[in-house]
């Protein structure tokens, strides 16, 4: 079976680091671009950035540039989601997903992980 | 306020059809194709359709997708109680180099 496995629910205080991750399995991994999308309490979906996972070629939308940094280990088949200091408005469900051949659309979505910041 | 407008919310009756329009502008729906991702409560966003109107196996056809010129929808027929979602339009923008995404409608069936 083709999935995404996201890593666990998270509860940080402000300025914290964290690090989530989006294991693949049941398909070649490395030929895939993964993205991440976030998704506030009670709020729509944005798109945070996407990697390449065989040459971890990285593109970020404007609005998250700086603010988190996206990475892969393809020996390990996971893409990385990582803050070096949280903010209470990072407070969100974060999703991975695959971009698939159909246009490019996410066609495979991991669980999601919540992350919640307070102090 | 999402690059991609979408209706906050759409309604329907078992039986009936219901649309949502998705719209854009030229350096998105304009020049590339729309995805269309449902989203039940409390799970994580299914594709539904992709390149404007191509349904992923295991979509079923009372779910199609359209394009026109900057706008997109989605249709529903034969609406069920279990298309009770949030809708979701999306497109590559050429100006933000990345996906933008609609607001999201809320489908409820009465």
């Amino acid at each position: 079976e083709v999935q995404l496995v996201q890593s666990g629910a998270e509860v940080k205080k402000p300025g914290e680091s964290l690090k989530i991750s989006c294991k693949g399995s049941g398909y070649s991994f490395t030929t895939y671009w993964i993205g991440w999308v976030r998704q506030m309490p009670g709020k729509g979906l944005e798109w945070m950035g996407i990697i390449y996972p065989v040459d971890s070629d990285t593109r970020y939308s404007p609005s998250f540039q700086g603010q988190v940094t996206i990475s892969a280990d393809k020996s390990i088949s996971t893409a990385y989601l990582q803050w070096s200091s949280l903010k209470a408005s990072d407070t969100a469900m974060y999703f991975c997903a695959r971009q698939g051949d159909g246009g490019g659309a996410f066609d495979i979505w991991g669980q999601g992980t919540m992350v919640t910041v307070s102090s | 306020q999402s690059v991609l407008t979408q209706p906050p919310s759409a309604s329907g009756t078992p039986g009936q059809r219901v649309t949502i329009s998705c719209s854009g502008s030229s350096s998105n729906i304009g020049s590339n194709t729309v995805n269309w991702y449902q989203q039940l409560p409390g799970t994580a966003p299914k594709l539904l359709i992709y390149s404007n109107n191509q349904r992923p196996s295991g979509v079923p056809d009372r779910f199609s997708g359209s394009k026109s010129g900057t706008s997109a929808s989605l249709a529903i027929s034969g609406l069920q109680s279990e298309d009770e979602a949030h809708y979701y339009c999306a497109a590559l923008d050429d100006s933000l180099n990345g996906w933008v995404f609609g607001g999201g409608t809320k489908l409820t069936v009465l």
